[in-house]
């Protein structure tokens, strides 16, 4: 299954909110997850299942979606958010992962 | 809290195999799954695989057979094994744990690099 996010970069500044999207080519339910990568860190996860928020992540982060389009919003993007995205989903045997979206500040 | 801690050879020959473990503490190995995922420098995420707490095994077919994930109960460590190896391998490699099957991976560690040259 590929899955595809867009934007591929994008420039935002403090306080604003932020829409990521990942597109899957097959349903994949709610088998999606999104994580959060640092420069020269591993990912973290930040929403699993389309829209569970992972223990001790800020509530400013949000997931939605279903079946093959899914969204990952951060209102109020605070410095500590300028990373890159990753959305994964789990439904296949074959697990994949979006391209990565980077989020650069303005 | 769980903390996993990849080593191994940050150098591999070209035809070699790559050998790398994930050392597990906070937690024993055999309650949970764990998965190994690559990233090329400056790329994207890569699956390699998955082991299940049964033991069982699931690979990315791109790596056309190459890996091997194994258990080591008695060092609470996860091992990898990829070979023979290419350039094309040279990546981060992060071990991650899951806490079922099909679930996000909850716990990472922080990833070691591998470069495959001569």
């Amino acid at each position: 299954i590929q899955m595809t996010q867009s934007p591929s970069s994008l420039s935002a500044s403090v306080g604003d909110r932020v829409t990521i999207t990942c597109r899957a080519s097959e349903n994949v339910r709610d088998y999606l997850h999104w994580y959060q990568q640092k420069p020269g860190k591993a990912p973290q996860v930040l929403i699993y299942s389309v829209s569970s928020l992972q223990s001790g992540v800020p509530s400013r982060f949000s997931g939605s979606g279903s079946g093959t389009d899914f969204t990952l919003t951060i209102n109020n993007v605070q410095p500590e958010d300028f990373a890159t995205y990753h959305c994964q989903q789990t439904y296949s045997t074959l697990v994949t992962f979006g391209q990565g979206t980077r989020l650069d500040i303005k | 809290q769980v903390q996993l801690q990849e080593s191994g050879p940050g150098l591999v020959k070209p035809s070699e195999t790559l050998s790398l473990t994930c050392t597990v503490s906070g937690a024993s190995i055999s309650g949970s799954s764990w998965s190994w995922v690559r990233q090329p420098p400056g790329k994207g995420l890569e699956w390699i695989g998955y082991i299940y707490h049964t033991g069982s095994t699931n690979y990315n077919p791109s790596l056309k057979g190459r890996a091997t994930i194994s258990l080591d109960t008695s060092k609470n460590h996860i091992s990898l094994r990829l070979g023979p190896v290419t350039a094309a391998d040279t990546a981060f490699y992060f071990c991650a744990r899951l806490p079922g099957i099909a679930q996000a991976m909850n716990s990472w560690g922080q990833g070691t690099l591998v470069t495959v040259s001569s």
